[in-house]
Parts: C-alpha cells; sequence; structure tokens
C-alpha cells in the first residue's frame, strides 16, 4: 500500500483533456511540493512536474499539475495515444522522513 | 546535461549483499547540495525511496528510508564521480528493478536506466 493514493487507471479520446489526482495527508502533500513522472513500459521514469506546477524543460505545455490541501492533481489536454503510460505522484512525507510515491495510474487513450 | 550510467549483478543470492553502481556524467557527485539517491521498483510495492547521499560544506551526509536503514549504505566516489548502493542480508522480497536518479526539492531527474535485481538461490 502506497503512501500517496492514486486512481488505478483513467481513459479519455485522443484530444480529450484527463486528470489523475494523488491523495495524500497534513504529513507530506499539504506541507511539500509534488512531483510527478510518466514511466512508459520498460523504461525509468521521467519527471514530468515538479515543485506542485512547474515543467521541467521540454515537457509540453499540454501536462499541468496543481495542488489544493492534502491533494494534488495532474492533467493532461489534447491527449495523444502517445500519452498512454504510468503516471506517477511523488513528494516527501515529514514523518517518515523520505520521499514517497503514489501506486500508480494507468493512462489508456482510447 | 547529466546523465547515469548503472551497473551490477542482475542476481544475488539470499542473504548476501546487493551492490549496484551510478556513474554519472554532465554533473559531479560532490556538486554542493545535490542528492544522489537509490529508488527501487516492483509490482508488488511500487516505486520506493531507498536512501540518498549528498555533499554539503565539505561534509557528506546519507538519509535512508526508515525500512532500510538498518542494512543499506550508500557511499560516493569523487575520483569515479560515481554513487554506489549496498544492500545487505537480503531476500526474494527484495527483488526490484533499482533506479538511481539525481534529487532536487522533491523531485527525482534525470534516471539511470534501471537493473532488474533478483533474489534468488
Amino acid at each position: 500500500q502506497s503512501v500517496l493514493t492514486q486512481p488505478p487507471s483513467v481513459s479519455a479520446a485522443p484530444g480529450q483533456r484527463v486528470t489523475i489526482t494523488c491523495s495524500g495527508s497534513s504529513s507530506n502533500i499539504e506541507k511539500n511540493y509534488v512531483s510527478w513522472y510518466q514511466q512508459l513500459p520498460g523504461t525509468a521514469p521521467k519527471l514530468l512536474i515538479f515543485d506542485d506546477y512547474q515543467r521541467p524543460s521540454g515537457i509540453p505545455d499540454r501536462f499541468s499539475g496543481s495542488k489544493s490541501g492534502t491533494s494534488a492533481t495532474l492533467a493532461i489536454s489534447g491527449l495523444q495515444t502517445t500519452d498512454e503510460a504510468y503516471y506517477y505522484c511523488g513528494t516527501r512525507d515529514d514523518s517518515l522522513n523520505g520521499a514517497v510515491f503514489g501506486g500508480g495510474t494507468t493512462l489508456t487513450v482510447l | 546535461q547529466v546523465h547515469l550510467q548503472q551497473s551490477g549483478p542482475a542476481l544475488v543470492k539470499p542473504s548476501q549483499t546487493l551492490s549496484l553502481t551510478c556513474a554519472i556524467s554532465g554533473d559531479s557527485v560532490s556538486s554542493n547540495g545535490a542528492p544522489w539517491n537509490w529508488i527501487r521498483q516492483s509490482p508488488s510495492r511500487g516505486l520506493e525511496w531507498l536512501g540518498r547521499t549528498y555533499h554539503r560544506s565539505s561534509k557528506w551526509y546519507s538519509d535512508f528510508a526508515v525500512s532500510f536503514k538498518s542494512r543499506l549504505t550508500i557511499d560516493a566516489d569523487t575520483f569515479k564521480n560515481q554513487f554506489s548502493l549496498r544492500l545487505h542480508s537480503v531476500t526474494p522480497e527484495d527483488t526490484a528493478v533499482y533506479y538511481c536518479a539525481r534529487g532536487g526539492n522533491n523531485w527525482f531527474a534525470p534516471w539511470g536506466q534501471g537493473i532488474l535485481v533478483t533474489v534468488s538461490s
């Protein structure tokens, strides 16, 4: 059981917008920055969002992040078939004194 | 551009020590304050942060996840510009893909390519 809770799967049609939620608690998301990762099968996770909503260089603005209280959200607009992947959220947990991750969400682009 | 290249054995026997190395290019392992991390991933446990090492004000520091503190060592080699993981007394439950990653303020990038390590006799 992961410290952060994500839905196991989400799906949407090409061109549409989808959101993935990440639920935590006062010891992690509420007090610390959240990051999001995309993992294609057989590859290492890739940073999509850091510091709740910032995008690294090279990440398109179709990907956006937000946070409110103990939850964070990744939104992907203008869905493309190449967006099919696993998505993970991460942050620091002050009670555990280390990084924690969500269980991951599979995105299917129908 | 920072690149991390991992190396190490794919098979380890139970009770032995799992050892992996992460070679860094495009950055220095002793960059002030930059954390160098080990993370693993398995179907049963998902992504697990194991620990990190970093250099700050002429000293080296290490932090470990509570679950691994008693059997995990993370070292840095400034001459080879790499860092390593040693996980002692492994069991089949330690079977996972192990990643190294550069860290920031609650984020990780880039990641190494990952190595699947199987613990089996």
